[in-house]
């Protein structure tokens, strides 16, 4: 099993709809969770963090954690063409050290 | 702006050539990684380092050496490359700071280096 799971993809909203990414994860001592969004050819972007269980909104994107289902979420409201990237869902385990899933392309359809 | 440089972006190489892929960065971040990305397995940590004198083996190190010249340089040598190293890597740095959260471990990437083993 991997460490850390996303559904590859490709995911395909239509402009204005909401775009739902998922992310399991293995190890329970895990603290800190993050989505990056990637667009092709080009490095890594942090766009949202979390560390509690809940929600954590910040403008159009929410990420939400769930502990216990030890699962992570990112939600894109009102999606744009400029959305269209991959996600990667990325995990602070108990060896301190980020562990990566492999992405989920999402593609915003004009 | 603080930023992250990486050099070369962009090499092709022989079969069993000695490779140094260099790293810096202005953020004045203590920690510095390496991770190499293939298609479809995401990024994968190479090697990681706390400090000058802190340097530790990642989850594919092997094939893999590196060097922390000062703070802010991290380099990556592939001593004899080969095509399976073929991939995209990337640096990343990320600070100590804390707070009530402890180590956050954001991390900031560099824009990469598409390195071609033939």
């Amino acid at each position: 099993q991997k460490e850390v799971e996303q559904n590859s993809g490709p995911l395909s909203v239509p402009e204005g709809a909401i775009a739902s990414l998922n992310c399991t994860y293995s190890d329970r001592g895990s603290q800190s969770f993050f989505w990056y969004r990637q667009y092709s050819g080009k490095s890594p972007e942090l766009i949202m963090s979390i560390y509690s269980n809940g929600d954590k909104e910040d403008g159009r994107f929410t990420a939400q954690l769930n502990k216990a289902s030890q699962y992570v979420s990112l939600l894109i409201r009102d999606s744009q063409p400029s959305d269209s990237a991959t996600y990667l869902c990325a995990v602070r385990g108990s060896a301190r050290q980020l562990t990566f899933g492999s992405g989920t392309q999402l593609t915003v359809l004009p | 702006d603080a930023d992250v440089t990486q050099t070369p972006r962009n090499r092709i190489t022989k079969t069993g050539k000695r490779i140094m892929l260099e790293c810096s960065q202005t953020k004045g971040h203590d920690r510095m990684y390496w991770y190499r990305q293939d298609p479809g397995l995401g990024l994968r940590l190479i090697y990681y380092s706390f400090d000058v004198k802190d340097i530790n083996k990642g989850e594919i190190s092997d094939g893999y050496s590196v060097s922390r010249q000062a703070q802010a340089k991290f380099s990556l040598s592939l001593e004899s490359a080969i095509p399976n190293q073929t991939a995209l890597y990337f640096c990343a740095t990320s600070d100590t700071a804390g707070g009530s959260q402890g180590d956050y471990n954001e991390q900031f990437f560099g824009p990469g280096t598409r390195l071609t083993v033939l």
